[in-house]
């Protein structure tokens, strides 16, 4: 069935740096492609999407562009702030079609003053 | 807008005993997610309602897990009884239309914390 694997966390850094988290998926045709956010003590949030191959999603700073050749859909963030520190899920609808969502198994973000 | 409500927000019982967990949607939301979170990993689907029908619940384990979603809104997720493994955050998540774009974006309440002892 349809998967994704994101890179292991926890991933530390201090503010200001260059951000990027992994994302490969497997999956039948040309599926959307999203990264969530889960911030602590919070419920996870869409922070962005990309529907087909090389779209680009965006939002807050961070960007993600699907890449059917390399099977991609990394994260990216030119200046991680402290305030971002979250654990991040790469996503996309299950292969039944029905639109729930298969999820990695997210990348923990921690960003350091 | 209010988001997705859930309540209680932290659970803890003994093995054997059971939970009830509720879910408010967004208003207008037809399709609802449960998705079990346990530590360390992603949210995986137990049940898919479409207004008040079934759509998926091929991941529930359905000898201890029951879920209904009476009059198409609110919709409670039950455990009886609960196991060791069970510890986990319950996920409720809606979105508008599941006939609408494969985009249609879910939103997630704060989920329900659940330790089991």
């Amino acid at each position: 069935g349809d998967s994704v694997t994101q890179m292991e966390g926890p991933v530390t850094l201090s503010e200001e740096a260059f951000l990027t988290i992994n994302c490969t998926y497997t999956a039948t045709g040309y599926p959307s492609l999203f990264w969530y956010v889960q911030y602590p003590g919070e419920g996870l949030q869409l922070l962005l999407k990309a529907t087909k191959a090389d779209d680009k999603g965006s939002n807050k700073g961070f960007e993600a562009t699907y890449r059917k050749e390399t099977t991609s859909f990394h994260l990216e963030k030119g200046s991680v702030q402290v305030s971002d520190s979250a654990v991040y899920f790469c996503a996309l609808p299950t292969d039944t079609g029905r639109r729930a969502l298969t999820f990695g198994s997210g990348t923990r973000l921690q960003v350091q003053p | 807008e209010a988001g997705v409500a859930q309540s209680p927000r932290y659970k803890i019982i003994e093995k054997r005993q059971s939970v009830a967990f509720w879910c408010n949607p967004i208003s207008g939301h037809a399709t609802l997610y449960w998705y079990q979170q346990i530590l360390g990993q992603g949210p995986k689907l137990l049940i898919q309602f479409q207004n008040n029908g079934v759509v998926d619940d091929s991941q529930l384990p359905k000898d201890r897990f029951s879920a209904e979603r009476l009059k198409g809104v609110d919709s409670t997720l039950k455990i009886q009884p609960a196991k060791l493994e069970d510890s986990a955050v319950y996920l409720c998540a809606s979105s508008l239309d599941l006939q609408g774009p494969s985009t249609d974006t879910q939103y997630f309440g704060p989920g329900t914390r659940l330790t089991v002892l």
